[in-house]
């Protein structure tokens, strides 16, 4: 079993709606939880952290932390087309070490 | 300010060649990690320096690979006899402490023939 999984898709999900993302870890002292996205070809660029179990909200996003269920997500709400990417999902896996163990990441198409 | 960068982009080396990848991580930054991204998959942690300090290589996946940060600042990946199966993206990280979030570098694309 991986370390932290996501479905790889592809998504498709209309302009406008919710776009929703999901990630399971196993590691049951993992302490953050961090949503990358990454347009093809490029680096991935930090869109959320969250830290403690419930939502943290930013603009269009939304992350979500169960940590009891190991699993954490993504909504993006009012999808646009510039949404289109790989989202990945990372989870520093042990108290005080530094590495992010990343999902294989989730395909995104925002359709117009 | 400037973030993380990296060099070269693209690199094209023969099999059995070495091969010498840099990355310049934001100025000020202690931390520098090292990740290899397959295609079509999440990046893989390589190894962390703290400031000058190798801390953990334990995701190097042979001894054909080393890494050095010998200032502090700038990291150099080297890959002794490259393979085939030694393409793929090279993303140099960095952060400004324990636990802060990790900015990318562009990355530098691999391919061994």
């Amino acid at each position: 079993q991986k370390e932290v999984e996501q479905n790889s898709g592809p998504l498709s999900v209309p302009e406008g709606a919710i776009a929703s993302l999901n990630c399971t870890y196993s590691d049951r002292v993992s302490q953050s939880f961090f949503w990358y996205r990454q347009y093809s070809g490029k680096s991935p660029e930090l869109i959320m952290s969250i830290y403690s179990n419930g939502d943290k909200e930013d603009g269009r996003f939304t992350a979500q932390l169960n940590k009891a269920s190991q699993y954490v997500s993504l909504l993006i709400r009012d999808s646009q087309p510039s949404d289109s990417a790989t989202y990945l999902c990372a989870v520093n896996s042990e108290w005080g070490a530094q590495k992010l163990v990343f999902g294989q990441g989730t395909r995104l198409t925002i359709n117009p | 300010g400037a973030g993380v960068s990296q060099s070269p982009r693209y690199k094209v080396a023969k099999r059995g060649q070495d091969v010498a990848l840099r990355c310049d991580p934001i100025s000020g930054h202690v931390s520098l990690f090292w990740y290899q991204q397959a295609l079509g998959q999440g990046p893989e942690f390589l190894t962390y320096f703290q400031n000058e300090a190798q801390l953990d290589k334990s995701g190097l996946p042979s001894d054909r690979f080393f890494a050095e940060r010998p200032e502090g600042s700038v990291s150099t990946l080297k890959i002794q006899r490259t393979q085939q199966e030694d393409s793929a993206v090279y993303l140099c990280a960095s952060s400004s402490g324990v636990q802060e979030t990790q900015y990318f570098g562009p990355g530098t694309r691999l391919l061994v023939l």
